[in-house]
Parts: structure tokens; C-alpha cells; sequence
């Protein structure tokens, strides 16, 4: 079975610093998924960003990108340049490359950004 | 911009009632997922639904959990009799027909069981 691994609980920053978020996970598939999801207060959640397991290249959106370590399992999302609409809850999430399978989420890092 | 609708957004009931959430998902979706999240923990895959079937659930969707998609556009999770423990927030979400793994998410029904 799958499961994701959020170490940290909260966060704190100040606007305009730069900040990293820490995930891993554990699986014995080769083609998988890897995202992360962001849920502002009260808001649904939405894509962050999404990782092929198969590119080595690291995802970027934007002010977001990811560090992928396949072999480590690990997936961390860095957030440059934060700003205050970054505050939310973040999900790290891992679906097997499947035609219907669902996604595993793991238990969210709260980040609050600080004026 | 097409988005998944969830009705209601908050439901009180009694323990043992009957509660229907339903789900409006995005029209050319194909895939259809409900999760739950109670207070401060992390967000649970209830069920995947695909060609009008269970794809597949969790140990969480027990008989007491149902799923229908009654007229092609609804996606409804039935609660047949509530418990104290099915408080929590229920999330619907699609995926397109090719699944490449972004899920949209509705806004939540917060279910409170008293």
C-alpha cells in the first residue's frame, strides 16, 4: 500500500521569503503521480503542481517548484516569492499511473504566511 | 470556468438519520471520487466511481455508505444511518476522461452528526 508521509504540521513565513515544504512517500510502483494540492481557508482544494514519476526534470509553476528525489522518495514543493494569498493548507498526494486510480493524500502542512 | 458544485454545505442530523450529499460534477468528467476529512486529520478516499460503478472503495465505505448517479449529471454519497464518527467534511471531485491525476474538487459538505 501507498502511503505519504507530511512531517511538518505548520509553518510560518514571512511574506516574500521563500519556503519549503517537505513530503515523502512510499510505494513499489514505477509509474505514478505526484502533486501538490493547496486549500484555502474555506475554499476547495485545487492542483499546485503535478509530477510524472518518469521525468527527471522537476515541475515548476510559476512561483512553485519541486525538488523530486526518486530514489529518496521525496517531494518537496518550494514556494518563492510568498505572498499572503499562499496561506492554506497544503496536501502532498501520490495516485498510481492508472486508468481510474485514486489519489492518497497525506495529512497537509498549514503554512501561514505573515504580513 | 466549470467548477464541481456540492450541496448541502452544512448538514446537522441526528444519529441514525438518513443524509444525501450531492455533487455536480464537471460535465465531460468521467471519474468520480468522494473523500472525507474529519476535523484536523487528513483528507480519505471514500470511493472512485467510473461507467456508472463502483470503481473502487475503501475499508471507510462500508454498507452504510452508497453512491448513485441518478440522472447523469448528479453524483450523490448516501449515509443510510448516521454515526457520532460521520461528522467530518465530505469532498466530491471529477477527473477527465484521460485522468491524468488533477482532481476538482467541490467546496465540501460539512456533515455534523449529533
Amino acid at each position: 500500500a501507498q502511503t505519504v508521509t507530511q512531517s511538518q504540521p505548520e509553518m510560518s513565513v514571512q511574506e516574500a521569503e521563500t519556503v519549503t515544504l517537505s513530503c515523502t512517500y512510499d510505494t513499489s510502483e514505477s509509474n505514478y503521480y505526484l502533486f501538490w494540492y493547496k486549500q484555502p481557508p474555506s475554499r476547495q482544494m485545487i492542483l499546485v503542481i503535478r509530477q510524472e514519476a518518469y521525468k527527471q526534470q522537476n515541475a515548476t509553476e510559476n512561483r512553485f517548484s519541486v525538488n523530486f528525489q526518486k530514489a529518496a522518495k521525496s517531494f518537496s514543493l518550494k514556494i518563492s516569492d510568498s505572498q499572503l494569498g499562499d496561506t492554506a493548507m497544503y496536501f502532498c498526494a501520490f495516485m498510481k499511473q492508472g486508468r481510474d486510480d485514486k489519489i492518497i493524500f497525506g495529512k497537509g502542512t498549514r503554512l501561514h504566511i505573515l504580513p | 470556468e466549470p467548477e464541481v458544485t456540492q450541496t448541502p454545505s452544512h448538514q446537522v442530523t441526528q444519529m441514525g438519520q438518513e443524509v444525501i450529499l450531492r455533487c455536480v460534477p464537471i460535465s465531460n468528467h468521467l471519474y468520480f471520487y468522494w473523500y472525507r476529512q474529519i476535523l484536523g486529520q487528513k483528507v480519505e478516499f471514500l470511493v472512485s466511481f467510473y461507467n456508472n460503478e463502483i470503481s473502487e472503495k475503501s475499508e471507510i465505505f462500508d454498507d452504510q455508505f452508497s453512491v448513485e448517479r441518478p440522472d447523469g449529471s448528479n453524483f450523490t454519497l448516501k449515509i443510510r444511518s448516521t454515526k457520532l464518527e460521520d461528522s467530518a467534511m465530505y469532498f466530491c471531485a471529477s477527473s477527465d476522461p484521460l485522468n491524468t491525476g488533477e482532481l476538482f474538487f467541490g467546496e465540501g459538505s460539512r456533515l455534523t452528526v449529533l
